[in-house]
């Protein structure tokens, strides 16, 4: 079935570091790639998305592009600030579907 | 925006107690709702897929007695945890998609506490 893989946290950061989170999904057809953020405490917020391949979501200095050939969407921004300390979901829904398979979550903790 | 409300974001109730929580989108007609359960440090478990005006789908392993799903409007989805236990305990929480749109538009989560 479908799945999303995406690297262990916690990812720990100086501020204005740069910052790639991977993310690998295995699905069959053309799905469309998400990346949400859940900050403590709060349900989850779409940071960017992708519907078809080589198509680059961004937002907020996030960036992701759709590989197709790697079957990734990793996550990266140039320069990240302590108030994008949170947990990040990788995440995709298949063509025809309205369930959305998520990756695990990669916590991501910004120091001042 | 898309707005989803989830209420209440915070409940502490006594075993037994059964809990019920509102998951309402706010400015757009939702005729499918989804209902997840997080563990702390953990992804989104899929508990249910909810469409109005029928009865709920429940993912395997998910008890349909216990955790009853009422879609009743395009705007309002209910979930009840019925004689709630310590084990219920967890952070749950509700997305909505707008009609023949995605991605899914997330609620702020419930936190359930059983004692």
């Amino acid at each position: 079935g479908d799945s999303v893989t995406q690297m262990e946290g916690p990812v720990t950061l100086s501020e204005e570091a740069f910052l790639t989170i991977n993310c690998t999904y295995t699905a069959t057809g053309y799905p469309s790639l998400f990346w949400y953020v859940q900050y403590p405490g709060e349900g989850l917020q779409l940071l960017l998305k992708a519907t078809k391949a080589d198509d680059k979501g961004s937002n907020k200095g996030f960036e992701a592009t759709y590989r197709k050939e790697t079957t990734s969407f990793h996550l990266e921004k140039g320069s990240v600030q302590v108030s994008d300390s949170a947990v990040y979901f990788c995440a995709l829904t298949n063509t025809g579907g309205f369930k959305t398979i998520f990756g695990a979550g990669t916590r991501l903790f910004v120091k001042a | 925006g898309a707005v989803v409300s989830q209420h209440p974001s915070w409940v502490i109730c006594k075993s037994g107690t059964s809990v019920k929580i509102e998951c309402r989108s706010l400015d757009f007609q939702a005729t499918t709702m989804f209902w997840y359960r997080q563990f702390p440090k953990q992804s989104l478990m899929l508990m249910a897929t909810s469409n109005e005006g029928s009865k709920a789908t429940y993912e395997q392993g998910v008890e349909k007695d216990k955790f009853l799903i009422n879609h009743a409007s395009l705007t309002l989805s209910t979930l009840t945890v019925t004689s709630a236990h310590p084990e219920d305990s967890s952070f749950y929480i509700c997305s909505a998609i707008r009609t023949g749109d995605q991605p899914q538009h997330f609620g702020d989560g419930t936190r359930l506490s059983i004692l």
